[in-house]
């Protein structure tokens, strides 16, 4: 079965400094892995995605994420953290050989508060 | 311009009633999805549809029915709600089944039963 772990329900950093939010998960195959953003009362946004090729993945609002299969990790990161940044993170991952039925699970997300 | 919209934002009612959310998307996808947040906010599938198809029916209770009269639509009625319905239920949708595409996600609608 998929799964996904982000183990810290909270990060917290200074503006400007670098941030990490983790994720590992497993499935039975290839995984295709996704960030997404949601901020206050709004949906998800998606930030990023790896699917195959490069295990840096460069997104939206200048995040990263760099896939590392023999950890079975899929950690985003930002080299310049923002107070806008501020917001619930989710990871989510889905078998690529799952075909038509295969469901985006996701991970229980992480708060990242950006303090000035 | 609104890519996945849902309607309504806020729905307050009683045990026992029926109601329904509907969503629409004007991005030209052919799959779409609702999921169920939590108050933990965690997040999980409840159904998708491809071209009014239904593709994954997670385990849900009979009372949730979705209803995708065209690829651009995908409501939810809720017959005989429950407190534990209470809930944000968010539409989404992606270019196709295939895995690989990410998902589009609608504003959420915050469902409370008292």
């Amino acid at each position: 079965a998929q799964s996904v772990a982000q183990p810290e329900d909270q990060v917290n950093v200074a503006e400007g400094n670098p941030l990490t939010v983790k994720c590992t998960y497993s499935v039975s195959g290839n995984p295709y892995l996704f960030w997404y953003v949601q901020y206050p009362n709004r949906g998800l946004q998606f930030l990023l995605k790896y699917i195959t090729g490069d295990n840096l993945v460069k997104g939206s609002y200048g995040f990263e994420a760099e896939f590392n299969k023999s950890q079975t990790s899929f950690h985003l990161k930002k080299p310049s953290a923002l107070v806008s940044d501020s917001a619930l993170y989710f990871c989510a991952v889905r078998d690529a050989g799952s075909g038509n039925t295969g469901k985006l699970i996701f991970g229980q997300g992480t708060t990242l508060q950006v303090k000035p | 311009d609104t890519a996945v919209s849902q309607t309504p934002k806020y729905l307050v009612t009683q045990m026992g009633n029926d109601k329904s959310i509907k969503c629409e998307q004007n991005l030209g996808h052919d799959t779409m999805y609702w999921y169920k947040q939590d108050s933990k906010k965690f997040l999980k599938i409840m159904f998708s549809y491809n071209n009014k198809e239904l593709i994954i029916n997670e385990t849900v209770p009979n009372r949730f029915s979705p209803k995708s009269p065209d690829k651009a639509h995908l409501n939810l009625h809720i017959n005989s709600l429950e407190l534990g319905d209470s809930a944000v239920y968010f539409c989404a949708s992606s270019q196709g089944q295939t895995s690989s595409y990410e998902q589009y996600f609608g504003p959420g609608t915050r469902l409370t039963v008292t």
